[in-house]
C-alpha cells in the first residue's frame, strides 16, 4: 500500500532554533497535509497544499508541496516550548474513492 | 459547533467483549475515516467511507466492522476484542477530494 516516510522518528532542538522535517512517497499525490497532535489529543491540521512547488506559511510554519508531487516539508521558525508535540505528514490522492494516508510522525522536543 | 465527537472517550475491554464507537460531525462532510494509534506505527486507517451507505478498507480493516446509515455518524464496532486491539481510536471527516481532516479526541482502549 502507499507509504509515507517520516524520519528520523525523534527530533531534540533548543528553543529559538529552526527545524525542518520531511515527508516521501513512492506515490504521486495531489494534496499533501502537515498535523501536529498534543499529548492527548487529536491531530490537528496545520498547513494543507494544493499544487505542484507551492509554498504556504502559517505564523512561524512554512511548508511546501514538492515538484515531484512525491514530497514535502514542513519548517518551523523560532522554535518555542508549545512547539512540542508529534508532526504527521499525510498524503491525499483526490480520487472518488481517496483516503487520508499519514506517515508515522516525528516527534518533536524543544529545550528551553 | 461541535466538530467531530467521538463516544465513549475511555473503555477497558475483557478479550471476546464487544463494542461499538461511535463518531459524529456535524459539518456535513462526505468522507469519515476511523485510524488507530500505536506507538512508533503512527496513524493507521482501519476503514473509512466516501458517504452515506458506503464504507471501504484501509490499511488494518481485520477485527472491525463499520456502518455508515446517516451522514453524520460513522461507527466502528469490534466483535471480540482482542489485546492486539488496545490502541487509541481516532475518527476524523473531511470534505471529498480536499483531505482536509478535521479529529475528533480519540477513544483509548484497553483489552484486557
Amino acid at each position: 500500500g502507499q507509504q509515507l516516510n517520516q524520519s528520523p522518528q525523534s527530533m531534540f532542538i533548543q528553543e529559538g532554533e529552526d527545524v525542518s522535517m520531511n515527508c516521501t512517497s513512492s506515490s504521486i499525490f495531489n494534496t499533501w497535509l502537515w498535523y501536529k497532535q498534543d499529548p492527548g489529543e487529536g491531530p490537528v491540521l496545520l498547513i494543507a497544499l494544493y499544487k505542484a512547488g507551492e509554498l504556504t506559511s502559517n505564523g512561524r510554519l512554512t511548508a511546501q508541496f514538492g515538484i515531484t508531487r512525491k514530497d514535502s516539508f514542513l519548517n518551523i521558525s523560532a522554535s518555542i516550548p508549545s512547539d512540542v508535540g508529534i508532526y504527521f505528514c499525510a498524503g491525499h490522492q483526490g480520487g472518488a474513492n481517496s483516503k487520508l494516508t499519514f506517515g508515522k510522525g516525528i516527534t518533536l522536543s524543544v529545550r528551553p | 459547533n461541535a466538530g467531530v465527537t467521538q463516544t465513549p472517550k475511555f473503555r477497558v475491554l475483557k478479550t471476546g467483549q464487544s463494542m461499538t464507537l461511535l463518531c459524529a460531525q456535524d459539518m456535513n462532510h462526505e468522507y469519515m475515516y476511523w485510524y488507530r494509534q500505536d506507538p512508533g506505527m503512527g496513524l493507521r486507517l482501519i476503514h473509512y467511507s466516501v458517504g452515506e451507505g458506503t464504507t471501504a478498507k484501509g490499511e488494518v480493516p481485520d477485527g472491525y466492522n463499520v456502518s455508515r446509515l446517516k451522514k453524520q455518524n460513522f461507527l466502528l464496532g469490534l466483535e471480540s476484542a482482542a489485546p492486539s486491539q488496545t490502541s487509541v481510536y481516532f475518527c476524523a471527516s473531511s470534505y471529498s477530494r480536499t483531505g482536509r481532516a478535521f479529529f475528533g479526541q480519540g477513544t483509548r482502549l484497553t483489552v484486557v
